[in-house]
């Protein structure tokens, strides 16, 4: 599977716009990127996840340009409610349907 | 739906005793997935299961660790005996066929201490 890399943390501010970027420079064809968010003290959730260009859907949105070396989960006006660890990951779909987690960037977010 | 249930939320224990967790998978969801999550090593994989069936196991640290699905319904992850070095957060997960793309759900997860 393509490893990730993404930043070990970020802060913002209320209000503002967040783009955490991942880069994944040995993606397959069929590999996909989805992201996952954990906030303390619960399990990840699945927020979005993409092949190409952008997906949006009502918490986030993805950018994955052409060469899909990398890809962008932007996070319109973040509130306090958003600090968590947020998780990119490469998809394969084979038969080995495992989820791996690296990780993920720590996302602070200050009044 | 009451989302994926994990028990209990909370364990402490003593060195060298069993410890069993539990997980009550999304009715319908025919994978089954173990992780364990620590500051040092992260979520880590441990198990899964497909329609009840061991899949993979080759994130199960030692053979003090076994898991097992008697139905679709309920899951356990047991360790015997527990060393100190196994406390971290489990955390339970399921997902339909599909769900690689669908998303996993993930329960609330089990701090376990071992003193």
């Amino acid at each position: 599977l393509a490893k990730t890399t993404q930043p070990i943390s970020m802060d913002s501010y209320e209000g503002q716009e967040v783009n955490i970027t991942c880069s994944h420079n040995n993606i397959a064809t069929n590999d996909y990127i989805t992201w996952y968010q954990q906030f303390p003290s619960q399990g990840p959730r699945f927020i979005i996840q993409g092949y190409k260009t952008k997906v949006t859907n009502e918490v986030a949105s993805l950018f994955i340009p052409a060469d899909r070396k990398s890809s962008t989960l932007s996070l319109p006006r973040v509130s306090l409610s958003d600090t968590a660890v947020y998780y990119c990951l490469v998809v394969r779909m084979d038969s080995s349907y495992k989820l791996i987690f690296g990780s993920g960037t720590r996302l602070l977010v200050r009044p | 739906d009451a989302g994926v249930i994990q028990s209990p939320r909370h364990e402490v224990t003593e060195m060298g005793q069993e410890v069993t967790l539990r997980c009550k998978p999304i009715s319908g969801h025919d994978y089954l997935f173990w992780y364990r999550q620590t500051m040092m090593r992260g979520l880590e994989l441990l198990i899964y299961f497909n329609n009840n069936v061991p899949i993979d196991d080759s994130g199960m640290p030692e053979d003090r660790f076994s898991a097992k699905m008697p139905n679709a319904s309920f899951s356990t992850l047991k360790i015997q005996p527990s060393e100190p070095r196994d406390s971290a957060v489990y955390f339970c997960a399921s997902s339909p066929t599909g769900g690689l793309l669908l998303g996993y759900t993930f329960g609330s997860g089990t701090r376990l201490t071992v003193v």
